[in-house]
């Protein structure tokens, strides 16, 4: 079983829709929890941050932890085409951005 | 800043050659991390150093795999010889000790071995 479970899609919504990105964990240690996103082609880019649990919002997103269900979620409003993209969650038990374990990735097309 | 840099963008090589793929970091950045991304396997760290010292290679899949940090603005990663079960994206990320909370990636290097 790997430490991180996400789902690898593919998602296609219609724009405007309010999208819902998961992920799950097994690694209790984990305190820092992020959000990637990655447009074609491209490397990773870190789009949200939080530690331990509870929310946080960011414009259009919200990322949502609950450690007590080992479950992470990326909320995003409103949804643009631009936002069409693969969302990566990752973890980390220590603060810094050492030796992240990254979820499998989840393609997300938003359609006009 | 120009953010990191790798070269090159896109590598076809024959199996049994050598393959050396590059990585300049974030100036002033003291972390360096190499991964591989494939469908499969998704995003994989492989190695990552600290102040040009190896930390953790825990993740470099087999020994035809070597990476090497000689200065902070230079990091090569070698697959010697290549496979094709090698073909992947492989990505450099850079970051800032001990404070920062996100890695900068690269674009990544494409490689195909056939």
């Amino acid at each position: 079983q790997k430490e991180v479970e996400q789902d690898p899609g593919p998602l296609s919504v219609p724009e405007g829709a309010i999208v819902s990105l998961n992920c799950t964990y097994s690694n209790s240690a984990f305190q820092y929890f992020m959000w990637y996103r990655q447009y074609s082609r491209k490397g990773p880019e870190l789009l949200m941050y939080t530690y331990s649990s509870g929310n946080k919002e960011d414009g259009r997103f919200t990322a949502q932890v609950d450690k007590s269900s080992k479950y992470i979620s990326l909320f995003i409003r409103d949804s643009q085409p631009s936002d069409s993209a693969t969302y990566l969650c990752a973890m980390s038990p220590i603060q810094g951005a050492q030796k992240l374990v990254f979820g499998q990735g989840t393609r997300l097309t938003i359609n006009p | 800043d120009a953010g990191v840099i790798q070269s090159p963008r896109h590598e076809v090589t024959e199996m049994g050659q050598e393959v050396t793929l590059r990585c300049k970091p974030i100036s002033g950045h003291d972390y360096l991390f190499w991964y591989r991304q494939t469908m499969m396997r998704g995003l994989e760290l492989l190695i990552y150093f600290n102040n040009n010292v190896p930390i953790d290679d825990s993740g470099m899949p087999e020994d035809r795999f070597s990476a090497k940090m000689p200065n902070a603005s230079f990091s090569t990663l070698k697959i010697q010889p290549s496979e094709p079960r090698d073909s992947a994206v492989y990505f450099c990320a850079s970051s800032l000790d001990p404070q920062g909370d996100t890695q900068y990636f690269g674009p990544g290097t494409r490689l195909t071995v056939l």
